[in-house]
């Protein structure tokens, strides 16, 4: 399956800034999807990150607040801006290598909000 | 995607067969049966998965029932380090082109 790099692993930052996470694939992949998970709860779909054009975001989630980008098939960001303590969450990046491929997720970016 | 049910937490002993049960009674006949498990400060990883035959792989053995309502994932020798929360995902047509849903999963202890 496909390795998957997360950078940066964790952070702590200041409310009002803005943070972006990469997300690095060692093989093309198909599709790639972001992920959220809040403090004792289960994972949470952010958006699906579509190479060339915008992402899918899911309801409750919009562009302004989690701008993604997807340059090509091995790469994609995902910034959280304006941070708030309530951003304070794991954030996953999630790869499919093709239809026939079941997803995989990386370890997630453990971020923490002052 | 159909919803799931399992229960919220099990225990199991080490050394033991452990058998985590989910339900998944609307279920079409497109729909697979995947199973994720997410060990402490780690992403999801992937265990199995099914469409109505009984799939065993080097982690673990998946029984799925013959109307699909229900299916069953088999650690057959639980260690320690499978103390995880396991997820059973309904997933249209082998996935689809979309992220899976995750619900609360099972929270399986194996006790030493």
């Amino acid at each position: 399956s496909a390795v998957i790099s997360q950078k940066p692993s964790r952070d702590i930052c200041q409310r009002g800034t803005s943070l972006t996470i990469q997300c690095q694939v060692d093989s093309q992949v198909t599709m790639m999807f972001w992920y959220r998970q809040q403090p004792g709860q289960s994972l949470t779909l952010i958006a699906t990150a579509n190479q060339g054009s915008e992402a899918t975001y899911e309801s409750g989630f919009v562009i302004d607040k989690f701008p993604i980008s997807r340059p090509n098939l091995t790469f994609s960001t995902l910034t959280v801006s304006n941070m708030s303590p309530e951003d304070s969450s794991i954030y996953l990046c999630s790869v499919r290598s093709n239809l026939d491929q079941p997803q995989h997720f990386g370890d997630g970016t453990r971020l923490s909000i002052l | 995607d159909a919803k799931t049910t399992q229960p919220p937490s099990m225990d199991c002993a080490e050394g033991r067969a452990a058998n985590l049960p989910c339900n998944h009674s609307t279920i079409s006949g497109n729909e697979y049966v995947y199973w994720y498990r997410q060990i402490h400060s780690q992403g999801p990883q992937y265990i199995i998965h099914g469409l109505k035959n009984n799939e065993t792989n080097e982690m673990a053995s998946l029984i799925i029932t013959e109307d699909r309502k229900s299916s069953t994932l088999i650690l057959p020798h639980a260690t320690l380090r499978d103390t995880a929360v396991y997820y059973c995902i309904v997933v249209y047509s082998g996935g689809g082109a979309d992220g899976l849903t995750f619900g609360k999963g099972t929270h399986l202890i194996i006790q030493p």
